[in-house]
């Protein structure tokens, strides 16, 4: 089955901590995508990556952190200077060429207690 | 800045209507624009894709039309099911840039 997974589905963190979100591809997609996404609004883009090794901000990338090692791979980390994490964080991804369409993973909830 | 806007953000039909969703965006250099499903605490899932060039996109009982020049596209739900309730997002993605811009989504009933 070719598709994008994401982990844990529910995950819960004490002030202070970071925590980290698992995405994985198996889609051949050179392109991923962090999103939140908060209760009644759209989705905002935290950071992406074109490339293995590259990666860029997005609108709302303080307190955030990732990593691309490799192309099936991008974890993001939730850091402890991010002073609002509790939200619903969604990976995507896609062709840098083709059609350009993007496709999304299942989403991780996150809740800060 | 690209903004994207759908109205109404809840909409609630009798089983069988045909329906249309709105989507408003203010710049209207767009690469393409794409429409997506989100059931409850789901990912989001992709429904059609348009492309700058084309007027419309249909699959199924679903047709997503595309007005550049005054900056809105429509979803039509034709026979609209029960199956068919969830949120409706619209995003846009400006010919210059690497992201996808959404709107907030339509939040759709259809009532037995």
């Amino acid at each position: 089955d070719g598709g994008i997974t994401q982990s844990p589905k529910y995950l819960f963190r004490k002030e202070g901590q970071n925590v980290t979100l698992s995405c994985e591809q198996n889609l051949n997609h050179d392109a991923m995508y962090w999103y939140r996404q908060d209760p009644g609004q759209g989705l905002r883009l935290i950071y992406y990556s074109q490339i293995v090794n590259d990666f860029q901000k997005g609108d709302i990338a303080e307190g955030y952190s990732v990593s691309r090692e490799k192309k099936e791979s991008f974890p993001l980390t939730v850091t402890s200077a991010q002073k609002n994490p509790t939200a619903f964080y969604l990976c995507a991804s896609k062709y840098t060429g083709g059609l350009d369409e993007q496709f999304f993973g299942p989403g991780t909830r996150l809740t800060v207690l | 800045k690209q903004e994207v806007t759908q109205i109404p953000a809840a909409l609630s039909v009798p089983e069988g209507e045909n329906l249309v969703l709105n989507c408003s965006f203010t710049d209207s250099a767009i690469y393409n624009l794409q429409w997506f499903r989100q059931d409850p605490g789901k990912g989001l899932t992709s429904l059609l894709l348009i492309q700058s060039s084309q007027r419309e996109q249909t699959s199924g009982r679903l047709n997503a039309s595309l007005d550049k020049s005054s900056g809105r596209s429509t979803l039509y739900i034709a026979a609209s099911q029960p199956g068919d309730s969830a949120t409706y997002l619209c995003a846009v993605k400006l010919g210059s840039a690497r992201q996808l811009t959404f709107g907030s989504g339509t939040q759709l009933t259809v009532l037995p």
